[in-house]
């Protein structure tokens, strides 16, 4: 069965700050994996997806990369800003038939401090 | 861009009563998803709608309802509600490729007393 975890559970940075999330996944066939951003009191809004054949995506300060073979991927935010703060999750999808759900992990929280 | 929209925001219902969560979504998206979020248990899957006219039950389908009532529209109904209902619910969509983002609402706060 598979198991997302994130470690931490939650992190308090300086605006500034270069910062790496993780995200760990027990089974290493998966189909991809999402990165989601979460505001309190709002859904999740998608940051990036990398593909299961690629390492790693970048958009703006945010790069996230892939490590089938470990079960590990990165969320990596440069130069951290309060408007950063925010639960960020991941998601590993296992195949791409209809039956296959996202499995997520249960996110960490992050807080930037001016 | 409206994107996926849920209503309603909120609701307080008692034990046994019934209700109808709303979605809809107009990015002409396949597959639309309910969600329940619960603290330290993430989101749970209860039910996905793969295409028009198709649903299957997710990981945590007991006590709820579906209808996938045309492609834009996928509702989540509480027959009889319980306290163990008491959750944030979101729906959620996505493309035909599985390797496109999933787009999700803004959820409604739902507890039951």
């Amino acid at each position: 069965k598979q198991e997302v975890t994130q470690i931490p559970a939650a992190l308090s940075v300086p605006e500034g700050e270069n910062l790496v999330l993780n995200c760990s996944f027990t089974d290493s066939a998966i189909y991809n994996l999402q990165w989601f951003r979460q505001d309190p009191g709002k859904g999740l809004t998608s940051l990036l997806l990398i593909q299961s054949s690629q390492r790693e995506q970048t958009s703006g300060r945010l790069n996230a990369s892939l490590d089938k073979s470990s079960g590990r991927s990165t969320l990596y935010i440069a130069a951290s800003q309060p408007g950063d703060s925010a639960t960020y999750l991941c998601a590993v999808r296992r195949g791409s038939y209809n039956t296959d759900k996202l499995i997520f992990g249960t996110g960490t929280r992050l807080q930037v401090f001016p | 861009n409206a994107g996926v929209t849920q209503t309603p925001k909120f609701q307080v219902l008692k034990t046994g009563q019934s209700m109808t969560l709303q979605c809809a979504q107009d990015m002409n998206h396949n597959s639309m998803y309910w969600y329940r979020q619960d603290p330290g248990m993430g989101l749970r899957l209860i039910y996905y709608s793969a295409s028009e006219g198709t649903t299957d039950k997710g990981e945590v389908p007991n006590g709820y309802n579906v209808s996938r009532l045309n492609k834009r529209e996928f509702s989540l109904r509480l027959e009889s509600a319980a306290p163990s209902q008491t959750s944030v619910y979101f729906c959620a969509s996505t493309g035909r490729s599985f390797n496109s983002p999933l787009h999700f609402g803004n959820g409604t706060r739902l507890t039951v007393t």
